[in-house]
């Protein structure tokens, strides 16, 4: 069993469109976040939620917006997207937000706007 | 500042020879962990190994070990006997609280068969 999934994993769409990326975990874990790593790899928090709370809110533009509806679930969705949107979008979680743990990461979902 | 640096874009090594992968980090924090994280060209993070830094005594993980100098802010990573499936890119973070995460630019490690 994958223990953090997402979907989708490739997704490829136009300029001005909306999409959303769901993530599902299956380790227990309280914490959940989202990582966008750019074309140079470089990977940055985006937000952070815990037990459905949101505790880091990186500067993010509006148009991204995180749902928790569950601790086991972290869905992000984009309005309006741009080119610059175009990124590897990793979910992952982690048992809680107590410095050192672990994070475990999903697949990854790979977001081409053209 | 919070920072981590990996001054080695990219690496290569022959396979079952060893190589290290540098990594130093500034934060003000007392309390932090570090981590090696590997992306394959799957593009899928997986955790490679993990150091507490209160701790002296490096951590190791079957042929990956580290060689922390907390002193130095340095995290270095050695594999020994490198193997084909080893080629990745390399990520070096560090968690404080509130387990915010750092990761560092990464180097990218090719084995050579």
């Amino acid at each position: 069993d994958t223990a953090v999934s997402q979907t989708p994993k490739y997704l490829v769409t136009q300029m001005g469109n909306d999409k959303s990326i769901k993530c599902e975990q299956n380790l227990g874990h309280d914490t959940m976040y989202w990582y966008k790593q750019d074309s140079k790899k470089f990977l940055k928090i985006m937000f952070s939620y815990n037990n459905k709370e949101l505790i880091i809110n990186e500067t993010v533009p509006n148009r991204f917006s995180p749902k928790s509806p569950d601790k086991a679930h972290l869905n992000l969705h984009i309005n309006s997207l741009e080119l610059g949107d175009s990124a590897v979008y990793f979910c992952a979680s982690s048992q809680g937000v107590r410095g050192g743990n672990t994070i475990y990461f999903g697949e990854g979902s790979w977001l081409t706007v053209v | 500042a919070q920072t981590v640096t990996q001054s080695q874009p990219e690496m290569s090594v022959q396979e079952a020879e060893t190589v290290t992968l540098s990594c130093t980090y500034d934060t003000s924090e007392n309390n932090y962990y570090l981590f090696w994280y590997k992306q394959p060209p799957s593009r899928q993070m997986i955790l490679v190994i993990r150091q507490e830094a209160y701790k002296q005594q490096n951590a190791t993980e079957n042929r990956f070990s580290v060689n922390f100098q907390k002193a130095a802010k340095s995290f270095s990573l050695k594999i020994s006997d490198s193997q084909l499936g080893d080629t990745a890119m390399y990520f070096c973070a560090f968690s404080t609280t509130g387990n915010q995460f750092y990761f560092g630019t990464g180097t990218s490690l090719t084995v050579i068969p």
